[in-house]
């Protein structure tokens, strides 16, 4: 079972909120692990949005807008970035990342399309 | 301002050898954790190796054994020697600097095309 698991695809419109997942695998604790989330377009590397473990724990990238925010459901052992008030600009790549057994480790990456 | 500069890539055989530097400027390589990330066309981030502040190293699985990250302080310059390539190691390799573990500034890359 993979380490990070994100949906590969995500749509939704402008003005509205987009939950991206990172569900992380078996045996791997959510509560336990800093989640980090990058966001990448085309012709460009990735660049850091947030990091999220707690609300006692959490730093925004500099420059992030307060729009994109982070969270955990615990229920789902997921990891949580959500973007509000989708603008065009939004469209891009997503992945979450955490360090876990020694390494750093991504998520596959949501492609979220705004439309 | 922080820069980072890939260099180094470039088609190789399998089985070939080849050696990827990273030139930074604007911050010392040797006061920052760095990384090596690479991008397989149109695939997602895989995280490569990254070397701490203390000179601790760690791999991907992918790699170990066959991938050495190293500084060069003279220089500030940070390298990758990749040896034994796959063509599953094609790829844009992506160095970057961590600050308090987050991956803050990140290279252009550059490409690694394994092939025949």
């Amino acid at each position: 079972q993979a380490v990070l698991t994100q949906p590969s695809s995500l749509s939704a419109s402008p003005g509205a909120s987009a939950s991206l997942t990172c569900t992380l695998g078996s045996g791997i604790n959510v509560g336990a692990y800093r989640i980090y989330w990058y966001q990448q377009k085309p012709g460009s590397p990735p660049q850091f949005l947030l990091r999220y473990k707690s609300d006692s724990d959490k730093q925004q990238g500099s420059g992030v807008p307060s729009r994109f925010s982070g969270s955990k459901d615990a229920s789902a052992n997921a990891g949580i970035l959500l973007i509000s008030g989708l603008q065009s600009e939004d469209e891009a790549d997503y992945y979450c990342m955490i360090w876990h057994s020694s390494a750093w480790v991504f998520g596959g990456g949501t492609k979220l399309t705004v439309l | 301002e922080v820069q980072l500069v890939e260099s180094g890539g470039g088609l190789i055989q399998p089985g070939g050898s080849l050696r990827l530097s990273c030139a930074a400027s604007g911050f010392t390589v040797s006061s920052k954790h760095m990384n090596w990330v690479r991008q397989a066309p149109g695939k997602g981030l895989e995280w490569v190796s990254v070397t701490y502040g203390d000179g601790t190293t760690y791999y991907a699985d992918s790699v170990k054994g066959r991938f050495t990250i190293s500084r060069d302080n003279s220089k500030n310059t940070l390298n990758l020697q990749m040896n034994s390539l796959r063509a599953e190691d094609t790829a844009v390799y992506y160095c970057v600097r961590a600050a308090d573990y987050i991956f803050d500034y990140w290279g252009q890359g550059t490409l690694v095309t394994v092939s025949s």
